[in-house]
């Protein structure tokens, strides 16, 4: 499978949460990143986790890891409808010579 | 402080033609990236420069793409000849000290 693997797609209602899942195959990861695009810009920097933490909150933002699954979330409380973008993660892969590789990205629709 | 400059934002040229993208980074990051995003894709790297110094272009299509980044700042990334396929968003990334890296808005580049 690929290296990195998102969900393409979540819709949520304004003020509610979203959680946004991601699975990657390089457990010596040291850092794990996620990003955020909206419409016609490029990728904004939202937050990352060291692979020796499990968890890492950042005002409104959630970040999960769970190392043995393999699995980083990025929970957003109160999503708002500015929040609607693509996010993506991201980790270096040892195989590739630590290059930062992408998930595909996943597709956040706030309604209001 | 300024972030990651690109230009242009936009470009529509015909197959066969050539094309060259320019990338200032944000000051004092000696590391600077291009990628290439495919639509409804994550990015993937073309080249990784260490000061002027090209140390990842495994993925650089070396039959038509070339890059350069003579002084160690502003890289420019260019394409000759443009194939169809080649449309795509072509972002510029850099980082300094730490692993973050910091993204342009990007060039869009439409190949007819």
């Amino acid at each position: 499978g690929e290296d990195v693997e998102q969900s393409l797609f979540l819709s949520v209602r304004e003020g509610d949460s979203s959680v946004i899942n991601c699975t990657y195959t390089d457990s010596s990861s040291t850092y794990l990143y996620w990003y955020k695009q909206e419409p016609g810009a490029g990728l904004q920097l939202l937050t990352y986790i060291f692979s020796n933490m499990d968890m890492k909150q950042d005002q409104r933002l959630t970040v999960l890891l769970n190392k043995k699954d393999k699995h980083l979330s990025l929970r957003i409380a109160d999503t708002q409808t500015g929040d609607s973008a693509i996010y993506f993660c991201a980790g270096p892969i040892l195989e590739y010579g630590n290059k930062l590789v992408f998930g595909a990205g996943t597709i956040l629709r706030v309604k209001s | 402080e300024a972030g990651v400059v690109q230009s242009p934002r936009y470009k529509i040229i015909e197959k066969k033609q050539p094309v060259a993208f320019w990338c200032n980074p944000i000051s004092g990051h000696n590391t600077l990236y291009w990628y290439r995003q495919n639509l409804g894709q994550g990015p993937e790297l073309l080249i990784r420069y260490e000061n002027e110094e090209a140390v990842d272009d495994s993925q650089l299509p070396k039959d038509r793409f070339s890059a350069e980044r003579l002084k160690g700042v502003d890289s420019t990334l260019k394409i000759q000849p443009a194939e169809l396929g080649d449309s795509a968003v072509y972002l510029c990334a850099s980082s300094g000290r730490g692993n973050e890296q910091y993204f342009g808005p990007g060039t869009r580049l439409t190949v007819t």
